[in-house]
């Protein structure tokens, strides 16, 4: 079983749906969450932190669940900016060791 | 300004070769780390130096080996490159501290062994 998992997708959706993300963690010593976006050919770069008492940013927002490990992204009014690659990521040991899942496509369309 | 730098952005070559990839960083971060992403876009952490210092090296064949100058740099050799060496290899810098930071990745280096 791979430590950080993510449904691949694509989701495709209109401009304007609201889209959630799913992702489970395998060790529950994991430490820190994190939402990083990726744009197809490009590097990540980091979306959101992801709290315990659950965040927001603008239209984002980022849940954790510790008893299920499992952590959420929810989009509002999607935009077609918002077509990229999401990859949750788990931080579980000293020395900032990140593990990046596989990444679920979103596709935005018109 | 670039935060983080890498080059070459491409690299196209033969199998057995011997090749370098280097990274620079000016966020005055004093850790770097090096990433490669294979054709099913995993993302895997390889090496991760802190102030110089070694402080992550996963089960990496012993053909890589990693460099740190300083630790605005961070340098990747690679040897006697195989087929499955190709991937985008990517140099990422943080500040180490009790809570992780957000890392900071550069472009990439698209490695193709032929």
């Amino acid at each position: 079983r791979k430590e950080v998992e993510q449904d691949p997708g694509p989701f495709n959706v209109p401009e304007g749906a609201t889209v959630a993300f799913n992702c489970t963690y395998s060790n529950s010593a994991s430490q820190s969450f994190f939402w990083y976006r990726q744009d197809c050919r490009k590097e990540p770069k980091l979306l959101m932190s992801v709290y315990s008492s659950g965040n927001e940013d603008g239209r984002f927002t980022a849940q954790l669940n510790r008893a299920s490990q499992y952590i959420s992204l929810l989009i509002r009014d999607s935009k077609l900016s918002d077509s990229a690659t999401y990859l949750c990521v788990v931080n579980r040991e000293y020395g900032n060791k990140l593990v990046f899942g596989a990444g679920t496509i979103l596709r935005v369309k018109s | 300004d670039t935060a983080v730098s890498q080059t070459p952005k491409y690299l196209v070559t033969q199998m057995g070769n011997d090749k370098s990839i280097k990274c620079e960083q000016n966020l005055g971060h004093d850790t770097m780390y090096w990433y490669k992403q294979d054709s099913k876009k995993f993302l895997k952490i390889m090496f991760s130096y802190n102030n110089k210092e070694l402080i992550i090296n996963e089960t990496v064949p012993n053909r890589f080996s990693p460099k740190s100058p300083d630790k605005a740099h961070l340098n990747l050799h690679i040897n006697s490159l195989e087929l499955g060496d190709s991937a985008v290899y990517f140099c990422a810098s943080s500040q180490l501290g009790l809570l992780p930071h957000e890392q900071f990745f550069g472009p990439g280096t698209r490695l193709t062994v032929l």
